[in-house]
This record gives C-alpha cells, structure tokens and sequence, in this order.
C-alpha cells in the first residue's frame, strides 16, 4: 500500500534557524511523484514543489531546498533561515501513478518565533 | 488567473441536515478533486471528476455524499444527512488535462464543516 510518513508533529524554532521538515513515503511503483503543499494560518494549501521519480537532483529555490534519495524513500524540505512567515503546517504528498489521487502525510507544524 | 474557489468558508449545521459545498476549479482544468481532512488526520482523497464525468470515486465514505459536475465546470458535493463525524475541512483541488504524466493539483481553501 501506499503510504507518506511525517514522524514530526510539531517543530518549533526561532528566527534565523534553519528548519528540516522529514517525509518518507511507501509505493511499490517505479513512477511517482512527489510533492509538499504548506498550508498557512490563512488555510488554502499553497503547492511548493512537484518531483518525479526519476530525478533525484536536489531542488534550491530562495530559503526553500530540497532533498530527494531513492534509497531510503525519503524527500525532506528544508527551509534557511526561517521566518515568521514560514509558520505553517506542511504536507508532503505522493501521487498515485494509476488513479491520479494524491495520498498525503499527517502534516508537520512549523512554528517561527520572532 | 483565478484560483479555485470553494463556498461557504464555513458551514455549521445540526445532525440530520443537509449541507451542499460547491467548487469552483480554475478555469481550463478538466480535472476536479475532492479531499477531506477530518482533525488532526491527513488529507484524505474523496473522489475526481474528468469533466463532467466520475473517474475515481473509491474515497467517498458513504452514500449519505454525493458529489457532481454538471456542464464540467463548477462542482457540488452535498452530505444527506450530515452525521457528526462528517465535520471537518473539505478541499476541491483541480489540474490540467492528463497528457500521460499526473500534472500538479492546485487547491482551494476550503469550506470548514462542523456539525453539531
């Protein structure tokens, strides 16, 4: 079955610190992808960053990078030098390559102290 | 261009009644979704239209939801009658036409419903 874990509930941080949000995923399909969603106070679930299965390149955009390894199903978003704003929860999703149904963690909340 | 939009924001009704949500995908997207996040659970897939039609409703917890796309545009899903373990965030997600890869699903705020 298919399955994303998020083990980190709650992270809390103050600002300037940098911040590694775990996910680790389960399928048994050579193709997938991958994707993080942050869901601000405000509710709407904002898309991040969309990976397939056949890259594995790392990703950097601004604070925001992330770290794809095949070899332990993991796909885990760091963000530098938090802010304030970053306070949210995040949700790491994987694809369904059949049915085309997104299949989500439980969500990691961040909170950014001044 | 416009995101999706979904009504109402909010929506508390008592045990037994009905409640409709509507969606509103972004305009071009063939692909509607709907997922639901009970509290403090993830997001759980409930069903996708392609279209006006039905592609996948494997999600759908029972046959008190029913869900539609007339015309292939907006989309309702109505809870008939609503029990207390209905409440919760309702979000409609649409995306691009299929052409043989899964393209990205963008989502709406969604309707918060709570019943009582």
């Amino acid at each position: 079955a298919q399955k994303v874990t998020q083990a980190q509930t709650e992270i809390s941080v103050v600002e300037k610190e940098d911040v590694t949000l775990d996910c680790v995923y389960e399928t048994r399909d050579t193709t997938y992808y991958l994707f993080w969603y942050k869901q601000p106070p405000s509710g709407e679930l904002v898309f991040l960053i969309r990976r397939n299965s056949f890259d594995e390149q790392n990703e950097i955009s601004g604070r925001y990078s992330w770290n794809f390894q095949k070899s332990t199903s993991s796909f885990n978003f760091t963000i530098t030098a938090s802010q304030v704003v970053d306070s949210a929860v995040y949700f790491c999703a994987l694809n369904d390559y059949n049915t085309d149904k997104l299949i989500f963690g439980t969500g990691t909340r961040l909170q950014v102290f001044p | 261009e416009a995101g999706v939009t979904q009504f109402p924001s909010h929506s508390v009704i008592e045990k037994g009644q009905t409640v409709t949500l509507r969606c509103d995908p972004i305009s071009g997207h063939d692909n509607l979704y709907w997922y639901r996040r009970v509290m403090g659970k993830e997001i759980k897939f409930l069903l996708h239209f392609v279209k006006e039609s039905k592609q996948d409703e494997s999600g759908m917890p029972n046959n008190r939801f029913l869900a539609e796309r007339t015309g292939g545009t907006y989309s309702t899903l109505k809870v008939q009658p609503a029990e207390l373990e209905d409440s919760g965030v309702y979000f409609c997600a649409s995306s691009h036409p299929s052409s043989g890869s899964p393209d990205t699903q963008y989502f709406g705020p969604g309707t918060r419903l709570t019943v009582l």
